[in-house]
């Protein structure tokens, strides 16, 4: 059974770039959840998408969004990017959409730095 | 505002010596308490669910317990392959979803 899958890997940016990352999450999976790793703030929640509806959304401004397609993959972008935004940014589905999991099955991330 | 703290940073062990990580949790309600594990240039891989005061979970080596403001994980007789970042995770009763907040992890080193 194929896990999550992301794409690219690793990309490197410049400020006031943009950037689009894509998930693929494992079959079946309709819930899925960005987070971003950093090694001053850890890992901190983005957003999660549930059958193409953004479900929950973290403390992140407004040049960070994503979507999710009907097939469950998802992308995030963020836009006018800034040093900051160097990180590692981890893609999570999940089987169940509703109730307890936690139980969140994660890629290998994307490595995006910011020059 | 959920707030997860683990300590230590760092933990550096001798292979076959017990240790202990611990994991305080502030949360209006909680909802499960998750303990992963994240090795280098991996996503972190899920290993125990908590749900309630009181409840106990093993898998292996290790052993994850649960009271009303912290959670221990406990590795027995480590090998160098336990060697990882272990990260802990609350869920709050009010989250919709699966939104997470993570605590800043412990570096485990098991040396040989």
């Amino acid at each position: 059974k194929a896990g999550v899958t992301q794409t690219p890997r690793y990309l490197i940016k410049t400020r006031g770039q943009q950037v689009t990352l894509s998930c693929s999450p494992i079959s079946g999976h309709r819930s899925v959840s960005w987070y971003q790793q950093t090694p001053g703030q850890g890992l901190q929640f983005l957003f999660e998408y549930f059958s193409e509806t953004q479900r929950n959304k973290g403390n992140f401004p407004g040049r960070f969004s994503g979507r999710q397609f009907s097939n469950s993959r998802s992308e995030m972008n963020v836009s006018t990017l800034e040093l900051g935004d160097s990180a590692l940014y981890l893609c999570a589905s999940s089987l169940v959409g509703q109730g307890v999991t936690g139980e969140l099955f994660f890629g290998e991330g994307s490595r995006l730095t910011v020059l | 505002e959920d707030q997860v703290t683990q300590s230590p940073e760092a933990l550096r062990l001798q292979e076959g010596e017990s240790s202990s990580l611990n994991c305080s949790y502030t949360v209006s309600g909680l909802r499960g308490l998750f303990w992963y594990r994240q090795d280098p240039g991996k996503g972190p891989e899920f290993l125990f669910t908590l749900y309630s005061a009181g409840e106990e979970k093993e898998k292996e080596r290790l052993k994850a317990t649960l009271t009303k403001k912290e959670s221990f994980l406990h590795i027995t007789a480590p090998k160098p392959e336990d060697s990882a970042t272990y990260l802990c995770a609350v869920q709050a009763e009010e989250a919709a979803g699966n939104k997470l907040t993570f605590g800043g992890g412990t570096r485990v080193l098991v040396k040989p």
